[in-house]
């Protein structure tokens, strides 16, 4: 069964603080994402990694850097976590399409910065 | 640029009657998939349907079928037989299929349906 997780269900972060948010896919995928969902506004793509070590920009990268050390896990990074950023964070991991469904997402993450 | 509207903010449908969940969408792209997912209020997003633009029919799956109109650059999708647990949040997404496959997906901002019994 293919499988994407991510590390934290539900977290509380104070202002200030570094936030790490793990996703590990096990379907050996070249590409994974990093989305953010808000009431009202959908999903939005923060950062996306086609390899491993590189990363392209979404639409909202600001306050967010990734890392992907390894094929299997695409971590996102708060430097500083705002308020703000309070939301809720899906990953997602895909193969090249040729066509259909080839995209997996993780159950998401709600964060919670106070 | 990739764009998706989705233009019914929430909508509202009797168990057991049909309802159309609007999408429209813009690309320049020649080659481009659209997809519809599920997100009940547990979060988890579950894949419905999926319509390749070069497909010459309208795809169905279940209940599910999607109304593909390319030159009004339309792609909605239609539930048929309300359930009571088909409430949740609908999303309609598109992909670029060229560019060597290393693009992600674009969404529009969600319908909330809600089933009425």
């Amino acid at each position: 069964d293919v499988k994407v997780t991510q590390s934290s269900r539900y977290l509380v972060k104070r202002t200030g603080e570094k936030v790490f948010l793990e996703c590990v896919q096990d379907m050996d995928h070249e590409n994974m994402f990093w989305y953010r969902q808000d009431p009202g506004l959908g999903l939005r793509l923060i950062y996306f990694s086609y390899d491993v070590k590189m990363k392209e920009k979404g639409d909202i990268p600001e306050g967010y850097s990734v890392s992907r050390e390894k094929k299997e896990r695409f971590s996102l990074i708060l430097e500083s976590a705002s308020t703000n950023q309070t939301s809720m964070y899906l990953c997602a991991s895909s193969s090249v399409p040729i066509s259909g469904n080839t995209i997996y997402f993780g159950e998401g993450s709600w964060l919670t910065v106070v | 640029a990739q764009k998706i509207t989705q233009t019914q903010p929430g909508m509202f449908v009797q168990e057991k009657e049909a309802v159309t969940l609007d999408c429209t969408y813009d690309t320049s792209d020649p080659s481009y998939g659209l997809f519809w997912y599920k997100q009940p209020s547990s979060g988890e997003m579950i894949f419905l349907i999926y319509q390749g633009s070069y497909d010459q029919q309208n795809a169905t799956e279940g209940r599910y079928s999607l109304n593909f109109q390319k030159a009004r650059k339309s792609a909605n999708l239609v539930i048929s037989a309300s359930q009571l647990g088909d409430s949740a949040m609908y999303f309609c997404a598109m992909r670029d299929l060229l560019n060597s496959g290393n693009t992600p997906l674009v969404f529009g901002k969600g319908t909330r349906l809600s089933v009425i019994a």
